[in-house]
């Protein structure tokens, strides 16, 4: 699982809520990233990092935002949640830029 | 037209037969390929990789690259129910200098090998 941690790996919560996921990896990678899946769409990028306060918007970003203040750990944070937003979230890593990613475990996340 | 395209299958071939995965993709800037693994409830794990026209082998896998067709393909050769799983294509798209690339992924094919 090259050293990425997911939580909560299980989570309902509220439509209105707010709700963070935590990744944290304990390789000290520099990249980065947040994906969800949903049937027929399959992985899409929501959000990634190359550093300490540096993240950037993946293709689904809206209604999402993010942090990073130490290396290790990879916030995602659900402003509002929405129905919409009831998916599986994947945390990835990537060694090098421009390379393969390896994924976490992954967050279920139901929004009711 | 989605970046990257794969048909949702279900494939279903039987054991010890070759399962062919194809996977197509639009930007011909794209410079690297990966396949991953994805058992139901699980997360994906990569399999293999590609960045030069041509096939690469890995035991039972082979990874076939054309960048004129804009196409990748995977074959698993003498196919076991274990094998069965999603098989998603990813490609790096819009990498180059200092950018960063990212990395998209089709919708994956669902493989079925039955005994």
């Amino acid at each position: 699982d090259a050293g990425i941690t997911q939580s909560p790996r299980h989570k309902v919560t509220e439509t209105g809520t707010p709700v963070t996921l935590r990744c944290h990896q304990t390789e000290n990678h520099r990249y980065m990233y947040w994906y969800r899946q949903d049937p027929g769409h399959g992985l899409r990028l929501i959000h990634y990092s190359y550093g300490v306060k540096d993240t950037d918007k993946g293709e689904v970003s809206d209604g999402y935002s993010v942090s990073r203040s130490k290396t290790e750990d990879f916030l995602l944070t659900l402003e509002s949640a929405t129905s919409s937003q009831t998916s599986v979230y994947f945390c990835a890593i990537s060694v090098r830029r421009n390379t393969e990613a390896f994924f976490g475990q992954g967050t279920r996340l139901t929004v009711v | 037209q989605k970046e990257v395209e794969q048909n949702s299958g279900p494939l279903s071939v039987p054991e010890g037969a070759i399962a062919s995965l194809n996977c197509t993709y639009s930007d011909r800037g794209s410079q690297s390929f990966f396949w991953y693994r994805q058992y139901s409830g699980k997360s994906p794990e990569l399999i293999m990789f590609i960045y030069s026209n041509g096939d690469k082998e890995d035991g039972r896998f082979t990874a076939q690259l054309n960048k004129a067709s804009q196409y990748v393909s995977l074959l698993i050769r003498d196919s076991q129910p274990s094998d069965s799983a999603t098989y998603l294509c990813a490609v790096l798209i819009n990498a180059g200098g200092t950018s960063y690339g990212k990395l998209t992924f089709g919708q994956g094919t669902i493989l079925t090998v039955h005994p």
